[in-house]
C-alpha cells in the first residue's frame, strides 16, 4: 500500500525556473514530513523538512508548502540550478515510530 | 570521516549464493535501518534496531537476516540469492531520543544477482 504519492516522476525545468514537486498522503496520523535530496550513487540527505502546524517553511531556494485538510504538500525550488538536479523524495512520518515512508521520487534535470 | 559507511559498494554474485553487507555510524545515534531502493529509485524500509534491539521488521523474506553486535554497527546477511534481490541497500542511522524524521544514510551497497 502506498501511503505517500509522488508526482511527476521525473521533470525537466530551465534554469533559472521553478520547480514544484508534489505529494499527497493517506495516513492522518503522519505529523512530519521531510524532503529528502539524492544524488547519483550516493544515499539521500535530508533538505527540508515541515510540520503540519505550518503551512509554509522556506529554507533558501526551497520552500514546502503544506496543505492539511487536503492532505497534501509539495516542495518548491525557485531558481532552479544545474547543481539542483536530482532525485527529490518527500517522505511521512510519525514522531516516535521512527519509520519513514518515502514517496517514489522525482528525478529533476535542471537544463541550461 | 564518514558519518555512515557501509561495505562493500558494489557486489555481484550468482543466484543462490550468500553475502553479506556491513554498516558502521560514528555518529552516537541508537538507531539503525536498512533500507532497500529497487530499479525504480523506490525506498523501502526493511530493518531497525535501537541498541541492538529489533524494532522493525518489514514483510521481508527469511533468508534477510540483520544483527546489530552493538549500536554503531548494523550487518545485513543475505542467503540464497536470488534476481530479485538486486538492488542498492542504504544503510541509516537516527538518534532516537531526538528523532526528528532525519535519517542518516550511508552512501549504499550496489547488489547485482546473476
Amino acid at each position: 500500500q502506498q501511503q505517500v504519492k509522488q508526482s511527476p516522476q521525473s521533470l525537466i525545468v530551465q534554469k533559472g525556473g521553478i520547480s514544484i514537486i508534489n505529494c499527497a498522503y493517506e495516513n492522518t496520523a503522519f505529523d512530519y514530513f521531510p524532503w529528502y535530496q539524492q544524488f547519483p550513487g550516493k544515499g539521500p540527505a535530508l533538505l527540508i523538512a515541515i510540520r503540519p502546524d505550518v503551512s509554509e517553511k522556506k529554507e533558501g531556494r526551497f520552500t514546502i508548502s503544506f496543505n492539511k485538510s487536503a492532505k497534501q504538500f509539495s516542495l518548491h525550488i525557485m531558481d532552479s540550478q544545474p547543481g539542483d538536479s536530482a532525485t527529490y523524495f518527500c517522505a511521512a512520518t510519525t514522531l516516535g515510530n521512527e519509520k519513514l515512508t518515502f514517496g517514489t521520487g522525482t528525478r529533476l534535470t535542471i537544463i541550461p | 570521516d564518514t558519518a555512515v559507511s557501509q561495505t562493500p559498494k558494489y557486489l555481484v554474485t550468482q543466484m543462490g549464493n550468500d553475502k553479506s553487507i556491513k554498516c558502521e555510524q560514528n555518529l552516537g545515534h541508537d538507531t539503525m535501518y536498512w533500507y532497500k531502493q529497487d530499479s525504480k529509485k523506490f525506498l523501502k524500509i526493511m530493518f531497525s534496531y535501537n541498541n541492538k534491539e529489533l524494532i522493525i521488521n518489514e514483510t521481508v523474506p527469511n533468508r534477510f537476516s540483520p544483527k546489530s553486535p552493538d549500536k554503531a554497527h548494523l550487518n545485513l546477511h543475505i542467503n540464497s540469492l536470488e534476481l530479485g534481490d538486486s538492488a542498492v541497500y542504504f544503510c541509516a542511522s537516527s538518534h532516537r531520543g531526538f528523532y526528528t524524521g532525519e535519517l542518516f544514510f550511508g552512501e549504499g551497497s550496489r547488489l547485482t544477482v546473476l
